[in-house]
């Protein structure tokens, strides 16, 4: 089955600067990744997302890129605020279904 | 516009114990999937239904079912609890085509003592 890796597993950044999370996938039929944000005591906010047939994609701060070749991933946030500290998890799917990477703890220092 | 609702939000269970788990989804989508999290496992897919049949299934073992009634609305069932099966439960709804957004509820958290 689909296998997804992402990495950092922690990620400490200053205010005001950039934060990458990468993710890697093995099932080369996965044509679906969206990415969420996790806050304490919720669920999973879809935050952004990318198809298969897309590069990249931005949503003012945010932005996703996506290399099929390579079966890589990443989540790009820019101007870092404290509100963005949160765990963030990348995911791949077939079919309906989703696999998680096990997620990214961000804590952005004021 | 709902979002995505999970009664009810806490439950302690007892060991051997059964317990059932509700989604509603939002209004006008037919997808329902389950997930369990879990510290060491992270979000882990239980199953998926679409029009009151399950379309997917993960690999957990058959004390977890589930259903989806006429409404779209979802429940899931966990027999003989473990203590292992301590988690958060979340129930994600989705549109009528795959692989579109899936929006999470809030989740149960599930303790079983």
């Amino acid at each position: 089955g689909e296998n997804v890796e992402q990495h950092p597993s922690t990620l400490s950044v200053q205010e005001g600067d950039s934060a990458v999370i990468k993710c890697t996938y093995s099932d080369s039929a996965s044509n679906y990744f969206p990415w969420y944000k996790q806050e304490l005591g919720k669920g999973p906010q879809l935050i952004i997302d990318i198809r298969s047939n897309v590069g990249e994609k931005k949503d003012q701060r945010i932005a996703v890129t996506l290399n099929k070749t390579a079966k890589h991933f990443s989540l790009h946030i820019t101007e870092t605020q404290p509100e963005d500290s949160a765990v963030y998890f990348c995911a791949a799917s077939k079919r309906g279904t989703l696999t998680f990477g096990k997620g990214t703890m961000l804590l952005v220092s004021p | 516009k709902a979002g995505v609702t999970q009664t009810p939000r806490y439950l302690i269970k007892t060991r051997g114990q059964q317990v059932t788990l509700s989604c509603s989804p939002i209004s006008g989508h037919r997808s329902v999937s389950w997930y369990q999290q879990t510290p060491g496992q992270g979000l882990q897919f239980l199953f998926e239904y679409f029009s009151e049949t399950q379309r997917n299934k993960g690999n957990f073992p058959g004390r977890f079912s589930g259903r989806q009634f006429s409404n779209s609305r979802s429940e899931m069932n966990v027999s003989t609890l473990e203590l292992g099966d301590s988690a958060l439960y979340l129930c994600a709804s989705s549109g009528r085509v795959a692989d579109t957004e899936a929006f999470f509820g809030q989740g149960t958290r599930l303790t079983v003592v």
